[in-house]
């Protein structure tokens, strides 16, 4: 299976809160992130919070962290037409010779008036 | 600065053909990552290289791909002879970050879309 699961669309109502839910596998991951990629962009990095936190806020995202779950979520505040885009989760991995973010499929946000 | 450049941003190629693809890195950054997304999947890892050497290619599918980095500067990523299965989003990110403790933020190009028919 995958090492990052993640639903794949969201509809959400501009004005409403998106909650965005990923789940991950390995227990010594130091760091989680969330990506936004915006149709014909590259991945632009939203925010990520260190393991021993449980949550992080930042204006109108927060980050919550279930380490005993290995379930992390982000939550839009007030989500705009403008937050629609791809949103990965990925977790920090150690492979081979490196230490890089392990990204799951991405779920696609979608705000509709 | 400038971003992380990727060339071509669009490719369309035959079975059996070769195609290269260029990643311009941030400067000064001597990380650079390849992965790639096939449509309805995860991102996956390619490659990663720390300035000219490489220091992981574990994700690498197969030798039908060749990733360069002459020069500790900008990478190719070579498919030869292309399959119709490596159709997908080839992504390019850097970081200046020395691999280890800390969180190792990336920055991606806005990729370069393969398609082999």
């Amino acid at each position: 299976g995958e090492d990052v699961e993640q639903s794949l669309f969201l509809s959400v109502r501009e004005g409403d809160s998106s909650v965005i839910n990923c789940t991950y596998t390995d227990s010594s991951s130091t760091y989680l992130y969330w990506y936004k990629q915006e149709p014909g962009a590259g991945l632009q990095l939203l925010t990520y919070i260190f393991s021993n936190m449980d949550m992080k806020q930042d204006q109108r995202l927060t980050v919550l962290l279930n380490k005993k779950d290995k379930h992390l979520s982000l939550r839009i505040a007030d989500t705009q037409t403008g937050d629609s885009a791809i949103y990965f989760c990925a977790e920090k991995t150690r492979t081979g010779g490196s230490y890089i973010p392990t990204f799951g499929r991405g779920t696609s946000l979608i705000v509709h008036p | 600065e400038a971003g992380v450049t990727q060339f071509p941003s669009h490719s369309v190629i035959e079975k059996g053909q070769t195609v290269t693809l260029r990643c311009d890195p941030i400067s000064g950054h001597d990380n650079l990552y390849w992965y790639r997304r096939v449509m309805g999947k995860e991102i996956k890892f390619l490659l990663h290289f720390v300035k000219e050497s490489k220091q992981d290619e574990s994700g690498m599918p197969n030798n039908r791909f060749l990733a360069e980095r002459t020069g500790g500067t900008y990478s190719t990523l070579k498919v030869q002879p292309a399959e119709l299965e490596d159709s997908g989003v080839y992504f390019c990110a850097s970081s200046q970050e020395t691999q280890g403790a800390g969180a190792n933020v990336l920055t991606f190009g806005a990729g370069s879309r393969l398609t082999v028919l």
